[in-house]
C-alpha cells in the first residue's frame, strides 16, 4: 500500500538558520510527490513538485527537496528560515491507481523563532 | 494565477439542515475536488469532477453529494448536517492528469460548524 510519512508534527528554527522537514513514502512504483504549503487561514500553496526528472527540485520561495529513491525520502529544505516561512507544510505523494488522487501527510507545523 | 474561490469562509449550521459549499475557479480547469481537512488526518477526498455532470467519489463521500453543471463551478451538499461533519472544507481544482499528475490549486477553505 502506498503511504507518506512526515517524521516531524512540529518544527522550530531560529529566524536565519536552515530548514529541514521530513518525508518518507512507500511506493512500489516511481512516484509523483509534492510538498504543499498553508499559512494560516489559508488554502494549500504548491511549493514544488517532482515528476521523475531532476531528482533535486528547487521551489519557490527558496526551498528545495531532493527525492531520494534509496531512501524513499522526499525532504523539504531551506538554507535561510524566515519569519514569513511560518506555515503547516504537506508532503503528498501521487496514487499509482489514479492519475488524479494524491495521499496528504498529516503535516508539519514550522514555527520560526525571532 | 489560478483563483480558486469558495463561497463562505466561515459558515454556522444547524444538525439536520441541507448545506450547500460552492466553489468557483477560472482557469478552465477540467478537474476539481472537494476536500475535507481534519487535525491530524490530513487532507481526505470527498468526491472528484472530471467534467461537467460527471463526478467519481473520493475516500470519504457518505453524508456528502456533489454537483457540477457548469465547467467553473463544483458545489459540495450536506445532505442532513451531522455534528462529525463540523471540519475545514477545500475546494481544488487542476489540469487533466493525462499520465502525469497535475498540481492542485486550492481555495481558501471554508470552515464549517454543525451545531
Amino acid at each position: 500500500a502506498q503511504s507518506v510519512t512526515q517524521l516531524d508534527s512540529h518544527v522550530s528554527v531560529s529566524e536565519g538558520t536552515p530548514v529541514l522537514l521530513r518525508c518518507n513514502y512507500s511506493s512500489s512504483y516511481s512516484p509523483s510527490l509534492f510538498w504543499y504549503v498553508q499559512h494560516p487561514n489559508k488554502g494549500l500553496q504548491l511549493l514544488l513538485k517532482y515528476t521523475s526528472a531532476a531528482t533535486l527540485v528547487k521551489g519557490i520561495n527558496g526551498f528545495e527537496a531532493e527525492f531520494k529513491k534509496s531512501e524513499t525520502s522526499f525532504h523539504l529544505t531551506k538554507p535561510s528560515a524566515h519569519m514569513s516561512d511560518a506555515a503547516e507544510y504537506f508532503c503528498v505523494v501521487s496514487r499509482w491507481d489514479s492519475s488524479y488522487k494524491l495521499i496528504f501527510g498529516s503535516g508539519t507545523r514550522l514555527l520560526v523563532r525571532p | 494565477d489560478v483563483k480558486v474561490t469558495q463561497s463562505s469562509r466561515y459558515l454556522v449550521k444547524r444538525t439536520g439542515e441541507k448545506v450547500f459549499l460552492e466553489c468557483v475557479q477560472d482557469m478552465d480547469h477540467e478537474n476539481m475536488f472537494w476536500y475535507r481537512q481534519d487535525p491530524g488526518l490530513g487532507l481526505r477526498l470527498i468526491y472528484f469532477s472530471y467534467d461537467v455532470k460527471m463526478k467519481e467519489k473520493g475516500d470519504i463521500p457518505e453524508g456528502y453529494s456533489v454537483s457540477r453543471e457548469k465547467k467553473e463551478r463544483f458545489s459540495l451538499i450536506l445532505e442532513s448536517a451531522s455534528t462529525n461533519q463540523t471540519s475545514m472544507y477545500l475546494c481544488a481544482s487542476s489540469l487533466p492528469g493525462q499520465g502525469i499528475h497535475q498540481p492542485q490549486h486550492f481555495g481558501d477553505g471554508t470552515r464549517l460548524s454543525i451545531l
